[in-house]
């Protein structure tokens, strides 16, 4: 079995900062996710990358940005945090192959609950 | 209308009740996720169909591309069966649309 971690689990910033979660998996997945879930709404996709330096947008993508540094790790940068916003961001991966049914299930992280201040 | 639609949005059960959840999408989808959300906010992957129904344990989801539906039943209620459900489908390879998700509690 694997796990993905996000870090921090709570993230509080000021209105305007810049601010950067992180996403570790140890599936050995080609495909990562970052989703925004806002209170009473299912998952929006912000970025999603299908291999290492991959990016690509998702419906949510205005106002954040995203790194595949290497295959286990996906990053997200809020670039400038709206006040009084509230949200968990969660992390996910596949193994990408989509296609293959087994291959495009996904597994989730615990998610960043962040606040802005 | 919204791409995947889900309901009900809320849902109160006893132990050992059995009840369903359904999703309507507005259009052909190619596969359908149901994922239970626990109380510390993980999502865990119950279902993956691309067609037909599955059972795993308590559970049976059937997903119908055709018709445009899945459906999530649960049977005999238990307490760790509290949390939101979520159903996603794929249509366009690797972006998943998300269901509004259905909230239970199940109560003794």
């Amino acid at each position: 079995g694997g796990i993905i971690t996000q870090t921090p689990k709570f993230l509080i910033g000021q209105e305007g900062q810049k601010l950067t979660l992180k996403c570790q998996q140890n599936f050995n997945h080609d495909t990562m996710y970052w989703y925004r879930q806002d209170s009473g709404k299912g998952l929006r996709l912000i970025y999603y990358s299908i291999t290492e330096n991959d990016l690509q947008k998702g419906d949510l993508s205005e106002g954040y940005d995203a790194s595949r540094e290497k295959k286990s790790s996906f990053s997200l940068t809020v670039t400038s945090a709206q006040k009084n916003e509230m949200a968990v961001f969660l992390c996910a991966s596949s193994m990408g192959d989509w296609g293959t049914p087994s291959a495009e299930t996904l597994y989730f992280g615990s998610g960043t609950r962040l606040t802005v201040l | 209308g919204m791409p995947v639609e889900q309901n009900p949005p809320a849902l109160s059960l006893y132990e050992g009740a059995d009840s369903g959840l359904r999703c309507n999408f507005s259009t052909t989808m190619k596969s359908v996720q149901w994922f239970q959300q626990n109380h510390r906010g993980r999502l865990i992957t119950l279902f993956y169909l691309a067609q037909g129904t599955k059972e795993n344990g308590r559970l049976k989801s059937t997903f119908n591309s055709k018709e445009r539906y899945s459906t999530l039943h649960i049977k005999d209620a238990q307490l760790e069966d509290s949390g939101t459900y979520f159903c996603a489908a794929e249509n366009m390879g690797y972006k998943l649309t998300f269901g509004t998700g259905t909230s239970l509690l199940v109560d003794p």
